[in-house]
């Protein structure tokens, strides 16, 4: 069963706490990117990567950090240098220049 | 102003209306995309397109490139396809999409 996961799909977090989100593909894609999205603003791109032991910021990547070891795997760290994380993120999947295939979603809340 | 706009922000039709979902932008693009995302989070890619049309069921997809415009049309709407439709650009370099703010619609029985 093909697909993208995501977990967990609620996550909170106590201020001043790093946490990770896990990402997985089994879609043999290249690309994997991750997603920001707030009430009532598009996604935005935190960071994305083309290939193993590569990636790049996107356009709001401060206060978090990711590694790409595994062409499948795409963890996000959300630090505590993040100063407004609560949101829905979203992780997502490609072949270089094709569509992109998106997670389930992980919202994450500080408490 | 932003790169992608779309129009209108939210949308209540009547069940069997013909909707049209408008999305202009003012980057150069290498393809658009039309993106649904349901009340639960999870977002389905429904078309990319680079020209033309595309129909897939209900839906049409249209992109004028010299226009820098698409439009959505849902024909026979129904309830099921209440959502938030998303509109988004691949840049003309790199692999990085551009995403509008979306479209809330509603479609009411």
């Amino acid at each position: 069963d093909g697909g993208i996961t995501q977990s967990p799909k609620y996550l909170f977090r106590k201020e001043g706490q790093n946490v990770t989100l896990s990402c997985e593909q089994n879609l043999n894609h290249d690309a994997m990117y991750w997603y920001r999205q707030d009430p009532g603003q598009g996604l935005r791109l935190i960071y994305y990567s083309q290939i193993v032991n590569d990636f790049q910021k996107g356009d709001i990547a401060e206060g978090y950090s990711v590694s790409r070891e595994k062409k499948e795997s795409f963890p996000l760290t959300v630090t505590s240098a993040q100063k407004n994380p609560t949101a829905f993120y979203l992780c997502a999947s490609s072949f270089l220049g094709t569509r992109q295939f998106f997670g389930p979603g992980t919202r994450l809340t500080v408490l | 102003k932003n790169e992608v706009e779309q129009s209108p922000q939210n949308l209540t039709a009547q069940e069997g209306e013909f909707i049209t979902i408008n999305c202009s932008y003012s980057v150069g693009i290498s393809a658009l995309h039309w993106l649904q995302q349901h009340p639960g989070g999870g977002i389905v890619s429904l078309f990319m397109l680079s020209s033309g049309k595309k129909k897939h069921g209900r839906l049409i997809a249209t992109i004028n490139i010299q226009e820098k415009h698409s439009s959505l049309h849902i024909t026979a709407s129904h309830p099921r396809d209440s959502a938030v439709y998303i509109c988004a650009v691949s840049m003309e370099y790199g692999n990085k999409l551009v995403f509008g703010a979306g479209t809330i619609l509603r479609v009411k029985s």
